[in-house]
């Protein structure tokens, strides 16, 4: 079973931020918070991952709280094309990538 | 860099038939990876390869499900015979690093269904 908790939808205008919630209440030291996409018709797609520190790429920001019981994407200007479900992972070396639902978030314009 | 590669897109079959789809990972890519994904839901592990052999098939319904990956590159997973519930779209992974722990590079997937 995923080890998270997502929204399962989330709406948000075109050009505004886009925040994704997760809770991961029960991570462990050593696990790394995971985020994929998913457009429709098309197989998942890495966004970004971090384990205590929030990160940032050319995608999306990540932040993580400091207890490491809840995390959240970020994108800062969404346009049409980041309509897609997200989906957040709790992961460790040697186990398996565990999918849950997802949130599914609709960009409008 | 070429991405993961699948065939076919599209697959449609009556229960009690038999159905293949194959898969070739990005160059080099050590570990590869079968998801199933029914609709509404997200993606399920069905078996893992690391080069040929398998590290993970739990949840493969080895009673009609089979996969194979000779030579540690393309990879065949089979269905025989197929039943209704198995009508999903049948996504393949693949990853640099041992043990997958790194980014995952999906392929487009193909969709099964079976009538």
């Amino acid at each position: 079973d995923a080890k998270t908790t997502q929204p399962p939808s989330m709406d948000c205008a075109e050009g505004r931020a886009a925040n994704l919630p997760c809770n991961h209440s029960t991570i462990s030291g050593n696990e790394y918070v995971y985020w994929y996409r998913q457009i429709h018709s098309q197989g998942p797609q890495y966004i970004i991952h971090g384990l205590k520190n929030n990160e940032t790429n050319e995608m999306a920001s990540l932040i993580i709280t400091e207890d490491r019981k809840s995390s959240t994407l970020i994108l800062p200007h969404a346009t049409l094309r980041d309509t897609a479900v997200y989906y957040c992972i709790v992961y460790n070396y040697g186990q398996n990538f565990v999918f849950g639902p997802g949130t599914r978030l609709s960009v409008l314009p | 860099e070429a991405g993961v590669a699948q065939s076919p897109r599209y697959k449609i079959i009556e229960k009690r038939q038999s159905v293949a789809f194959w898969c070739n990972p990005i160059s080099g890519h050590a570990t590869l990876y079968w998801y199933q994904q029914i609709l509404g839901q997200g993606p399920k592990l069905l078996i893992q390869f690391q080069n040929n052999g398998v590290v993970d098939d739990s949840q493969l319904p080895k009673d009609r499900f089979s996969a194979e990956r000779l030579k540690g590159v393309d990879s065949t997973l089979k269905i025989q015979p197929a039943k209704l519930e198995d009508s999903a779209v049948y996504l393949c992974a693949s990853s640099a690093r041992t043990g997958g722990f790194g980014e995952l590079f999906f392929g487009e997937g193909s969709r099964l269904t079976v009538l």
